[in-house]
Parts: C-alpha cells; sequence; structure tokens
C-alpha cells in the first residue's frame, strides 16, 4: 500500500472549518483515500474515501488533488466532539487482505 | 441495528494466564477483522476472516495468539499464555462483502476489549 504523510497535530477553533492534509504521493491508479478517525478511547471511525473525485458526505468533505498525491479532509463546522486522531489511509478497494495501516494519524484538538 | 459489539470490555490477569476475547459482527457481515493497539503504538491489523476462513494472518504476531470464527458468525481470540507485551486494546471490525449494496468498503469497529497483564 501507498505510505501517506500527515501532520502530527493541528488545532481548530469551534465552528471553524478543519482542513487536515494528507500527501499519499506513491499512490497507484487502484488505491482509494480512506479516512478514519479514533475519538479518544473509542474504536475506529469511518469518515470517508474516494478515488480522484471530490466526495461529501453528511460528516465530512474529501478533496484529492487531481495528480491524486495529496487530499484534504475537511470538517466544515468542527464541534468539541471532533476532537479525535484523524487517519488517512490508502487502499486497494478489494476483499483480499483488507489490512488497514493506520499509521499515526493527525491528532485534532477543537478549542472552544 | 446493533453494532459490532465486543466482549469483555476489560480484562485484567496475570502472566501466562489465559484470556479470550469474544467479537459479535454485524449481522450478514462475512468480512471480521481483529486489530489490535498496544500502548504508545499504532493500530495494528492482525487477520482477516471471510465467513469461517481465515483470509489474511500476517499480522498475527505469534503463535501464543489463535483466532476462530466457527460457523463464521461471532469470533474469538484467544492469548494463552498471555505476557506482559500483549497489554493493549483489541479491536474487532466487520465488513460487508464487496458487490452487496451500498458497501462503500467501510470497516465498521467495535469499542475494543482492554487487555492489562500484570
Amino acid at each position: 500500500d501507498a505510505k501517506t504523510t500527515q501532520p502530527t497535530s493541528m488545532d481548530c477553533a469551534e465552528g471553524r472549518a478543519a482542513n487536515l492534509p494528507c500527501n499519499h504521493s506513491t499512490i497507484s491508479g487502484n488505491e482509494y483515500v480512506y479516512w478514519y478517525r479514533q475519538i479518544h478511547s473509542q474504536g475506529p471511525q469511518y469518515i470517508i474515501h474516494g478515488l480522484k473525485n471530490n466526495e461529501t458526505n453528511e460528516m465530512a468533505s474529501l478533496i484529492i488533488t487531481e495528480d491524486r498525491k495529496s487530499s484534504t479532509l475537511i470538517l466544515p463546522h468542527a464541534t468539541l466532539r471532533d476532537t479525535a486522531v484523524y487517519y488517512c489511509i490508502v487502499r486497494v478497494y478489494s476483499n483480499s487482505g483488507y489490512a488497514l495501516n493506520f499509521g499515526k494519524g493527525t491528532s485534532l484538538l477543537v478549542t472552544p | 441495528e446493533a453494532g459490532v459489539t465486543q466482549f469483555p470490555s476489560h480484562s485484567v490477569i496475570e502472566k501466562g494466564q489465559t484470556v479470550t476475547l469474544r467479537c459479535d459482527p454485524i449481522s450478514g457481515h462475512d468480512n471480521l477483522y481483529w486489530y489490535r493497539r498496544v500502548m504508545g503504538k499504532e493500530i495494528k491489523f492482525l487477520l482477516h476472516f471471510v465467513k469461517e476462513s481465515k483470509q489474511d494472518e500476517s499480522g498475527m504476531p505469534n503463535n501464543r495468539f489463535l483466532a476462530e470464527r466457527t460457523g463464521g458468525t461471532y469470533s474469538t481470540l484467544k492469548v494463552q499464555p498471555a505476557e506482559l507485551e500483549d497489554s493493549g486494546v483489541y479491536f474487532c471490525a466487520s465488513s460487508q462483502v464487496l458487490g452487496k449494496v451500498a458497501n462503500t468498503g467501510e470497516l465498521f469497529f467495535g469499542e475494543g476489549s482492554r487487555l492489562t497483564v500484570l
């Protein structure tokens, strides 16, 4: 799987947009970009994923650059409950060997 | 619909003892995964079942760990004998088989079983 690089930590004021970057310069054509997060000691939670088009759901938006070498997860109106570790994971969309490589992620702190 | 459930939520045992963790996936999910996070480290993949078959067990640390999924429903992860370095949080996840309706490839995680080995 392609390796990802994320900042170790970020801060965001409550109510503002949180923009979390991820570099995946070695991504291959059949690899998707997935985002998960882990709030404190809970189980990881899926947020969103995409291949090359920008995606949006009720939780977030995912912006993938045209060359697919980087992406940004956007939480449009961050709340205190969005404080968590966010993981950018690049993975082939397949049933065989779905071993997610979580890496270190970005620790997002949302402040009042 | 019930999510992925894990039991126990916390287990404290002594070195050399045996512990069995249980995971009940979301009903109808053929894929079941075990992950763990040891103190201060990243979340690491352990293994992946498709129904009752082990699809990938490349992450299992050693032969003290035994995972089973008899009948393709719930799964157990047994650690025998437990060592100090086994302490951590063990997460189970499940997912739908690709090709079924509305499958995003998303893994649904349980809340984890915290294992403390003294």
